[in-house]
């Protein structure tokens, strides 16, 4: 089992250009999350799925993000035009159901320049 | 305002020293759990204490809860150098069913040979 699986590791954007990170959770487990981690602001919630499906994504700055989930094996976090303090550290995790321990990916260090 | 937090930012011992890590929550729980994060790393569980438990053990780990005070700690004994790292509480929150997790600022730990 290789745990849960995001690429790539570290990305370096341009003010205003686009950024996808990619999560690949563990096989079988029902429920994904996106958090979002800065020195600043800690570990902040962003989304999360269960069974593929969208359940809450009240963490999520509306304007700019989207997450999708399109098959069991991977979730995307997307960001448009991005913007300096949209760099962090942005870790996916994934449990067997909605009250079991999360395990987390290593995240992906987003960087915008 | 942080619905979780450690009260303190970094606490430092010697290798063979207990170390014990406080959290403090503002809403009412079913769960709190306590998660490790090393460098480079995304965070690690290490025990989930339900709110019906006072108590939980794990090796050299011991959580405890106190519901009347919402208020939890995690104690380290015989600690050693590899126990360096970021120690959060985090409490789960119920989003439309769903539950995601809400972190504290953590506590670094810092153990000393």
């Amino acid at each position: 089992n290789a745990g849960v699986i995001q690429t790539p590791r570290h990305k370096v954007t341009g003010k205003g250009q686009e950024a996808t990170l990619w999560c690949e959770p563990i096989s079988g487990h029902s429920a994904v999350f996106w958090y979002r981690q800065t020195i600043v602001q800690g570990l902040e919630f962003l989304t999360y799925f269960r069974n593929q499906a969208p359940i809450d994504d009240s963490g999520m700055p509306k304007e700019r993000f989207s997450a999708q989930m399109p098959n069991q094996s991977h979730s995307t976090l997307k960001i448009q035009s991005t913007q300096p303090q949209d760099s962090a550290v942005y870790l996916c995790a994934s449990s067997s159901d909605n009250y079991a321990e999360q395990f987390f990916g290593p995240g992906t260090r987003l960087t915008v320049l | 305002s942080q619905l979780a937090e450690e009260n303190s930012w970094a606490l430092s011992v010697h290798e063979g020293e207990s170390v014990t890590v406080n959290c403090s929550y503002k809403t009412s729980i079913t769960a709190l759990q306590w998660y490790r994060q090393k460098s480079g790393k995304g965070p690690a569980q290490l025990i989930l204490i339900r709110s019906n438990e006072r108590e939980k053990r794990n090796g050299r780990l011991r959580a405890t809860l106190d519901t009347s005070s919402q208020s939890s700690s995690l104690s380290i004994t015989a600690t050693r150098c590899e126990d360096t790292a970021v120690y959060f509480c985090a409490t789960d929150a119920v989003y439309q069913g769903g539950r995601a997790l809400i972190f504290g600022t953590g506590t670094t730990v810092s153990v000393s040979p």
